[in-house]
């Protein structure tokens, strides 16, 4: 029961490049996070999808696109990476008045 | 930012002990859950009180809610090495927000 894989584990990118941080959920659940993680500031949601087909701004969403491809997967877009995007990144899964299911992260470098 | 608050920052206690940690948030809620993060992991839901409920208890978890204080607790009893972790409170208006987090430190 693989829950929430997101893809890669690490990643360090020079400042410009761009990349896309995975995510797949095998709960058949409707609704999508991401968040990032800096130290002593909690998490901070980026971007969500309630549903398969729409997304939302959260709280941080400069220099950051998703796609919902389909019900199991959000996908997390840096197009030019900056060092102030240096974080760990969480995606995270639920259904409807039912908790946070959350992966293990990717903890990413921007230099 | 709605971000909540928790104290203290972190939290060193010696194994068998009780652990208390605190929220503050900022706007009105559905409900307010704790979370368990152990270093370099994701996080793992612990306990759900709704804003309707005063107290609720879960295994060696006891988790209480003053909505008038805009304020929460999470009590660890007899805590354990294991219960060494980030515990993070996150209350669920139309989103959900995150408080800062309690380091916990559980000596054996």
């Amino acid at each position: 029961n693989a829950g929430v894989t997101q893809t890669p584990k690490f990643q360090v990118l020079k400042t410009g490049q761009s990349m896309t941080l995975q995510c797949a959920q095998d709960m058949n659940h409707n609704s999508m996070y991401w968040y990032r993680q800096d130290p002593g500031m909690g998490l901070r949601l980026i971007y969500y999808s309630a549903s398969e087909g729409t997304t939302d701004k959260g709280e941080v969403p400069n220099g950051y696109n998703v796609s919902r491809l389909n019900k199991r997967e959000f996908s997390l877009r840096l197009e030019s990476a900056a060092p102030s995007q240096t974080s760990v990144y969480f995606c995270a899964s639920r259904e409807v008045r039912s908790p946070l299911h959350f992966g293990n992260g990717t903890r990413l470098t921007v230099t | 930012s709605q971000q909540g608050e928790e104290d203290p920052q972190a939290l060193s206690i010696q194994e068998g002990e009780n652990a208390t940690m605190n929220c503050s948030y900022k706007t009105s809620i559905n409900n307010l859950q704790w979370y368990r993060q152990n270093s370099g992991r994701g996080l793992v839901h612990l306990i759900l009180i709704r804003s309707n409920e005063r107290e609720k208890h879960s295994g060696r978890l006891r988790v209480t809610l003053d909505t008038s204080k805009k304020s929460s607790s999470l009590l660890i009893t007899a805590s354990r090495a294991a219960d060494t972790a980030s515990y993070f409170c996150v209350y669920a208006g139309n989103q959900f927000y995150f408080g800062t987090g309690t380091s916990l430190t559980v000596i054996p």
